[in-house]
This record gives C-alpha cells, sequence and structure tokens, in this order.
C-alpha cells in the first residue's frame, strides 16, 4: 500500500524568508503524481502544484517549487519570499497515474508566517 | 465555474440521528469523490464515482455510511445512524478525467458534530 509521511507537523518561517516543507513516500508503482495542496483556515483544499514522476524536471508555480527525487521517495515543497497568505496547513498527497483515482495524503504541515 | 458546492457547511445533530450531506461538482466533471478529514485519521477517501457509478467504496468505514450519486450532477453521503465518532469534516470534489496530470477540485466541505 501507498504511503505519504511529513515528517513536520509545525513549521514557522519569517516573512520574505524561505522555507521548505518535507515529504516522503513509499510505492512500488513507476508512474505516479505527486501533490501538494494548501488548506489554510477557511479549510478550503487548494491544489499548490503537481508533479509527474516521469519528469525529471522539478515543477514551479510562482514562488512555489518542488525538489522531486525519485529515487529516494523525497518530494519537498521550497516556498520563496513567504507571504503572510502562505499560513496555512499543507498536505503532500500520491496518486497512481492511471487505474485509481484515489489521492492518499500525508498528516499536513501547519505553516506560520511571523510578521 | 461555482466550484464543487456543498451543504450544508455545518451540520450538528444528535447521535442516531440521519445525517445527509450533499455534493454539486463541477459541471462537466466525470468523477466525484467524498473524502474525510478527522485528527486521528487525517485526510482519507471513503468512494469515489465514474459517470454516476461507485468504483472505489472500499474506504466506507462500514454500513452506517451510503454514497449515492442519482445523475451527474448531484451526489449525497448519508450516515443513518449517525455516532459521535462520525464528528469529521467530509470533503467532496470533482475532477475532469482520470489520470495523468486531472486535479481533483475540493469544495468547501461539511464539518459534522454528532453530539
Amino acid at each position: 500500500a501507498q504511503t505519504v509521511t511529513q515528517s513536520q507537523p509545525e513549521m514557522s518561517v519569517q516573512e520574505a524568508e524561505t522555507v521548505t516543507l518535507s515529504c516522503t513516500y513509499d510505492t512500488s508503482e513507476s508512474d505516479y503524481y505527486l501533490f501538494w495542496y494548501k488548506q489554510p483556515p477557511s479549510r478550503q483544499m487548494i491544489l499548490v502544484i503537481r508533479q509527474e514522476a516521469y519528469k525529471q524536471q522539478n515543477a514551479t508555480e510562482n514562488r512555489f517549487s518542488v525538489n522531486f527525487q525519485k529515487a529516494a521517495k523525497s518530494f519537498s515543497l521550497k516556498i520563496s519570499d513567504s507571504q503572510l497568505g502562505d499560513a496555512a496547513m499543507y498536505f503532500c498527497a500520491y496518486r497512481i497515474n492511471f487505474g485509481n483515482e484515489k489521492l492518499t495524503f500525508g498528516t499536513g504541515t501547519r505553516l506560520t508566517i511571523i510578521p | 465555474d461555482a466550484g464543487v458546492i456543498q451543504s450544508p457547511r455545518h451540520e450538528v445533530t444528535e447521535m442516531g440521528q440521519e445525517v445527509t450531506l450533499r455534493c454539486k461538482p463541477i459541471s462537466g466533471h466525470d468523477y466525484l469523490f467524498w473524502y474525510r478529514q478527522t485528527m486521528m485519521r487525517g485526510l482519507e477517501l471513503l468512494i469515489y464515482f465514474n459517470n454516476n457509478v461507485p468504483i472505489d467504496d472500499s474506504g466506507m468505514p462500514e454500513d452506517r455510511f451510503s454514497a449515492k450519486m442519482p445523475n451527474a450532477s448531484f451526489s449525497t453521503l448519508k450516515i443513518q445512524p449517525s455516532e459521535p465518532r462520525d464528528s469529521a469534516v467530509y470533503f467532496c470534489a470533482s475532477s475532469l478525467e482520470a489520470g495523468g496530470p486531472n486535479t481533483q477540485y475540493f469544495g468547501p466541505g461539511t464539518r459534522l458534530t454528532v453530539l
């Protein structure tokens, strides 16, 4: 069974600084997707960024980028120039590419932005 | 687009009562998902549908839970009878197609409290 582990329950960062959230996963599949979702206090789950396992190039979305290490089964999220609006729970998630649409989530990291 | 719509946003009920949660997916999306979020178990998939047909209901906790999708624009998750341990946030999500980079878009969730 696939598992996703987020070892940092809480993180904090100074506004405008850079922070990295860690995620590791376990799977025997070779074709899959990884996602980072953000859950602000409003409770809405918002997709931040996604990465296809077959793509070696790390995904980037504006201030958000990932460091995808397939062999190590690691998928960290880097947030640059942190803003107050980035404060939220961040969830790492896994899904195989085809066959089952189930998203498997990690336990989340609560990110606090210090003004 | 209005996004995924869930109702009610909050529900408080007493143990033993029937609870019905409702979801309207994004128009044109073929896949609909029900997730549950608790402190103890995190985010977990309960069931998902493709073209109104249940595909994977292995996450449904027990017979007290049932989900239906009578048409492409409406789904319900019913708990009968409800128990205090069912207290959680229930999310509905939808996606356009299967696999690949297709993103699951989440609704705002229903916070259920069973007294």
